[in-house]
């Protein structure tokens, strides 16, 4: 079935590294990408989103690169804080899911000082 | 600020004692989503409502409910909680279920069934 999916469950980097999250889906019919970020005990939060017909959106700090020819997503985050220490999900929707997010399974990242 | 509210933020319950959740939302949102999420795991959507409209996923187990009596007010009820209902229950909201749409979360109702 459709699916989103992560490489990696955790990653742990140290503040002021860049930190590069990754996500691959399946659902070539996926046209709208998001990442949340959702620390303990809270609501995801989101943080970028980026269409189909994007391959790079920037926020502040934060980076989206949408690679739909291997059906690849990844969120880079710019001198990563202790505050940035969070489980990250990706999440899609499109084909015939509009509206409907599929999340992906999320990575750990922990920032240390 | 315009947000997601969800009550109480931690609920605890026993065996089979029905429960219910609220959310409410101050954005004005057509869509209303209940999610659950269970440890370590990515939410999963249970239902939404698209303005009066209920959708339900198809592997919701029946003793899930829901009701939204009005746009800015969307309730979960559980009838019979089980020892395996125990989880994070997120409400969502959207302008719309079309293209491009952003779910906007709120913080959450942790539940424990004892």
């Amino acid at each position: 079935g459709e699916s989103v999916g992560l490489h990696l469950p955790t990653l742990s980097v140290q503040e002021g590294d860049n930190s590069i999250i990754n996500c691959a889906y399946s659902n070539s019919a996926s046209d709208y990408f998001i990442w949340y970020k959702q620390e303990s005990g809270k609501g995801p939060q989101f943080i970028i989103d980026i269409r189909s017909n994007m391959d790079k959106r920037q926020g502040q700090r934060v980076t989206v690169l949408l690679n739909k020819t291997v059906k690849h997503l990844s969120l880079q985050i710019a001198a990563t804080q202790p505050g940035d220490s969070a489980v990250y999900f990706c999440a899609e929707s499109g084909g015939t899911s509009y509206g409907k997010l599929t999340f992906g399974q999320g990575t750990i990242l922990t920032v240390h000082p | 600020d315009a947000m997601v509210i969800q009550n109480p933020r931690y609920q605890v319950t026993q065996f089979g004692k029905p429960v219910t959740l609220s959310c409410s939302q101050t954005l004005n949102h057509n869509v209303m989503y209940w999610y659950q999420q269970k440890s370590s795991q990515a939410p999963k959507l249970l239902f939404h409502y698209y303005d009066k409209d209920f959708n339900n996923e198809a592997d919701t187990p029946d003793n899930f409910q829901s009701r939204r009596p009005n746009t800015s007010f969307c309730f979960l009820d559980i009838r019979s909680p089980g020892l395996g209902d125990a989880a994070m229950y997120l409400c969502a909201t959207s302008r719309s279920n079309g293209w491009l749409e952003t779910q906007y979360f709120g913080p959450g109702t942790r539940l424990l069934v004892l």
